[in-house]
Parts: C-alpha cells; sequence; structure tokens
C-alpha cells in the first residue's frame, strides 16, 4: 500500500532563504509525482508534474527533483518571499489500472517571514 | 480558460439533514474526482469518475454518493449529515482517463451544526 510522508510538518524561514520540502513514497512503482500549494481554506494550485521518466522539474522559482529508486522528491524554492507562506502537498497516482485517483502526503506548511 | 468550479462555497448544515455539493470541471476534461479534507485526516479519497462512469470510491460510508452527468459535471450527496462530516470538499479535474495532472477547485466548506 502506498504511503506518503512529508518531512518537516511546518518550517519558518526568513524571506530571501534558499528551501527545500522533502516528500518520500513507499513504493516506487509510480507514474508521476505533482506537488501543489494551498493557501488556508482555499483549494489546491497545482504548482508541478514530474514524469517518472524525469529528474527534474522547473517552474520559476521551483525546481521539483525525482528519484524513484530512493522514494524520494524535494520540491526547491529559490529566493523565498512571504506570498509562498502556504501549506505544499505532494501527491502520487494510486498505482493499477487506469485513474487519476491521487495518494496525498501530509503537507508541509511554511511561513516566509519579512 | 476557466477553472475548475466548485459550488456553493460554504454550507452550514444540520445534523440529519442531506447535502448536494456540485463540481464543474475545467472544459474538455471528462475526468473528475472528490475529496475530503479535514485538520485530522488530511486529504482523503472520495471517488472518482470517468465519462458518467464511477471508477474507483474510498472508505466511506454509504451516505456519501456522487454522479456525472453527460456535460461531465459531478456532484456529491451527503445524506444523513453527522458532525463529522464538517470539512472542505474539494474537486479534481483532469484531461484524460488516468495519471495526467489533477486540477483542483476552490472547494466547498461544509459545516454541520
Amino acid at each position: 500500500k502506498q504511503e506518503v510522508t512529508q518531512i518537516p510538518a511546518a518550517l519558518s524561514v526568513p524571506e530571501g532563504e534558499n528551501l527545500v520540502l522533502n516528500c518520500s513514497f513507499t513504493d516506487s512503482a509510480i507514474y508521476n509525482l505533482q506537488w501543489f500549494r494551498q493557501d488556508p481554506g482555499k483549494g489546491l494550485t497545482s504548482l508541478l508534474l514530474i514524469q517518472s521518466s524525469q529528474r527534474e522539474q522547473t517552474s520559476g522559482r521551483l525546481n521539483a527533483s525525482l528519484d524513484k529508486s530512493s522514494g524520494r522528491s524535494t520540491l526547491y524554492i529559490a529566493a523565498s518571499q512571504p506570498g509562498d507562506s502556504a501549506t505544499y502537498l505532494c501527491a502520487v497516482p494510486f498505482y493499477g489500472g487506469a485513474t487519476n485517483k491521487l495518494i496525498f502526503g501530509t503537507g508541509t506548511l511554511l511561513a516566509v517571514q519579512p | 480558460k476557466a477553472g475548475v468550479t466548485q459550488t456553493p462555497r460554504y454550507l452550514i448544515k444540520t445534523r440529519g439533514q442531506q447535502v448536494t455539493l456540485s463540481c464543474s470541471p475545467i472544459s474538455g476534461h471528462r475526468s473528475v474526482s472528490w475529496y475530503q479534507q479535514t485538520p485530522g485526516q488530511g486529504l482523503q479519497f472520495l471517488f472518482e469518475y470517468f465519462s458518467e462512469t464511477q471508477r474507483n470510491k474510498g472508505n466511506f460510508p454509504g451516505r456519501f454518493s456522487g454522479r456525472q452527468f453527460s456535460n461531465s459535471r459531478s456532484e456529491m450527496n451527503v445524506s444523513t449529515l453527522e458532525l463529522g462530516d464538517s470539512a472542505l470538499y474539494l474537486c479534481a479535474s483532469s484531461s484524460s482517463e488516468g495519471y495526467t495532472e489533477a486540477f483542483f477547485g476552490q472547494g466547498t466548506r461544509l459545516t454541520v451544526v
């Protein structure tokens, strides 16, 4: 059974710092991994989708890496800003049959201090 | 291009009542999934529809049901509401039948009193 874990659960950094968020999954048989951002009380915003055949995916100040063999993905945020404060979630698709069902990690609550 | 639209945004219901939530996916998307988010349990999968067919169902009681219409819009219904059903209900839209990027709506905040 696939389990997804995110460490740390919460992180507070000063503005301008580069930071790394971690996502671990127990079953390396994944098709892709998606990173989301969630502001309080709001829906999820898709940040990056990284396919299993890729090692990295970049969008602006965000860079996601994927290492299937070790069951890990990292989200790197460069030059953090107060507007980056949110909960960050990673998710992998349920493996087996055509499905868009996602298994989510527990999330990392990020606070960027001005 | 319009995103995923969920209505209503907020609902307050009394225990024992029933509620219907609506989700309109991105135009052209035929896959809709529903999730429940609570502080204690995180994001939990409810069910998934593709071309009006339910393909997967999460571990929720039969009080939770859903359907998808021919225009891909989806509804979920919760009958005999319990206090524990208070949550943010999120709908996700995907373009094809599997393993594609998910786009979420803003959610419906349901409070059961």
